[in-house]
């Protein structure tokens, strides 16, 4: 089946430094991927729509120049979080969509960031 | 008020019981739902896709969708300890901007053995 892998599992960074979680599709192409952050006990916020080949698309409410996107190829989009506080502490996964499954998006594992 | 409303649970059931489990909507253009299944601490798993109105049955999963009613449901038979879970529903329009889903806020599932 489809999957989505996501690196890495977890992370612990300081204040103030830069982390990039990266996403990958490994057995299909993903032109279109999304990136969400989930609080403890809450649902999904969609953060992004990551766009192969040009700028992503972010919600409204989402800071651009914090959450920084990358999707530099079919297979693989990264998550920046620049200049990370405690208040970005959560978890973050990222999804996309394999070809010819009408709409079952797949879901990478998540990254439990931790900002101290 | 939310575009997906979802019980948030917790849902207590004895292990052999039937769980179900809903979701409603108040927006008349989702055309396709789904429902997954998240483990603590992971990525959600997709368990059913339905387009429109009907039933859909995979195992001991089933899936029913009510658009007249704005309205869907999720069955699992024969509940066992590995389905305690969150379950979250999904939907999207046909034509959503960038093929968003639109999730409800989830359900947690405990089945007691």
């Amino acid at each position: 089946g489809a999957v989505v892998s996501q690196h890495p599992s977890w992370v612990i960074c300081k204040s103030g430094t830069s982390v990039k979680i990266e996403c990958r599709s490994l057995d299909f192409q993903a032109t279109t991927m999304f990136w969400y952050r989930q609080f403890p006990k809450q649902s999904l916020m969609l953060m992004a729509t990551s766009n192969e080949g040009s700028k992503a698309t972010y919600e409204q409410g989402v800071e651009k120049d914090k959450f920084l996107i990358n999707h530099a190829s079919l297979t693989l989009s990264t998550l920046t979080v620049t200049s990370a506080h405690p208040e970005d502490s959560s978890f973050y996964i990222c999804s996309a969509q394999p070809p010819g499954l009408i709409d079952g998006y797949t879901f990478g594992s998540g990254t439990r960031l931790t900002v101290v | 008020q939310k575009e997906v409303e979802q019980d948030p649970g917790p849902l207590s059931v004895p292990e052999g019981a039937i769980v179900s489990l809903n979701c409603t909507y108040s927006n008349s253009a989702f055309q396709y739902f789904m429902w997954y299944r998240q483990y603590s601490r992971k990525g959600p798993e997709l368990l059913m896709y339905t387009y429109s109105s009907g039933n859909k049955e995979d195992g001991r999963f089933t899936a029913q969708v009510d658009k007249s009613s704005k309205y869907i449901s999720l069955f699992i038979r024969d509940s066992q300890p590995s389905d305690s879970a969150t379950y979250l529903c999904a939907m999207r329009r046909i034509k959503a901007a960038g093929n968003k889903l639109t999730f409800g806020g989830g359900t947690r599932v405990l089945v007691k053995p």
